[in-house]
């Protein structure tokens, strides 16, 4: 079945620690995206990209960082950096460029709790 | 900015009618969508409308547009249980970025 993984669902992270959050795809998909979910604050860009070796900053960027070797895979790394990760991360991809009514899909999200 | 805006919460009685309203700053959006997501789990595209639409329906789901107001509802009929949730609604802008609302959670009581 085609679709996004994401691993692992949950993640423990001691301060200072740096962590990776793994996403993987076999839609084919040219785009992927990371979010960040927080309790009634919807979702926030934190990077995406469009193409292979190639990405962008969010909305929220800083503290985070990525990498797009293979089209399938678009990990993310929480860094010491980042002031407040605990949070519900989720990875989505779509094609690109998107035409249509073509949308994002989803995979089905790590929670990140510091410890 | 663009700015995507809803109401946090809404409580129905199974078998009520749901509306779930959304609001948006961007003109230039050229589709927009429902999203639902169920605890603990990511986002499922529920529907989608584009912008020169006024409506659409898609089995118990009625979607509808005031491009004027910049005002996107989804109207659930019949409200299960099993409809409980957080709703999105979201644009989409001239790339591919979506912007996403607050979120909506529904409560379906018996």
């Amino acid at each position: 079945d085609g679709g996004i993984t994401q691993s692992p669902k949950y993640l423990f992270r001691k301060e200072g620690q740096n962590v990776t959050l793994s996403c993987e795809q076999n839609l084919n998909h040219d785009a992927m995206y990371w979010y960040r979910q927080d309790p009634g604050q919807g979702l926030r860009l934190i990077y995406y990209s469009q193409i292979v070796n190639d990405f962008q900053k969010g909305d929220i960027a800083e503290g985070y960082s990525v990498s797009r070797e293979k089209k399938e895979s678009f990990p993310l790394t929480v860094t010491s950096a980042q002031k407040n990760p605990t949070a519900f991360y989720l990875c989505a991809s779509t094609t690109y460029p998107t035409g249509g009514a073509d949308t994002q899909y989803f995979g089905p999200g790590t929670r990140l709790t510091v410890l | 900015g663009e700015d995507v805006e809803q109401s946090l919460f809404l409580s129905v009685r199974e078998g009520d009618s749901s509306v779930i309203n959304c609001t948006y700053t961007d003109s230039s959006s050229t589709y927009l969508y429902w999203y639902k997501q169920e605890p603990g789990a990511g986002l499922q595209l529920l529907t989608y409308i584009f912008s020169n639409m006024d409506m659409k329906q898609d089995q118990r789901l009625t979607v509808l547009l005031n491009k004027k107001d910049k005002h996107l509802s989804l109207r659930i009929a019949d409200t299960q249980t099993g409809d409980s949730a957080i709703y999105f609604c979201a644009e989409r802008e001239d790339t591919d970025k979506l912007i996403f609302g607050t979120g909506t959670r529904l409560q379906v009581f018996p």
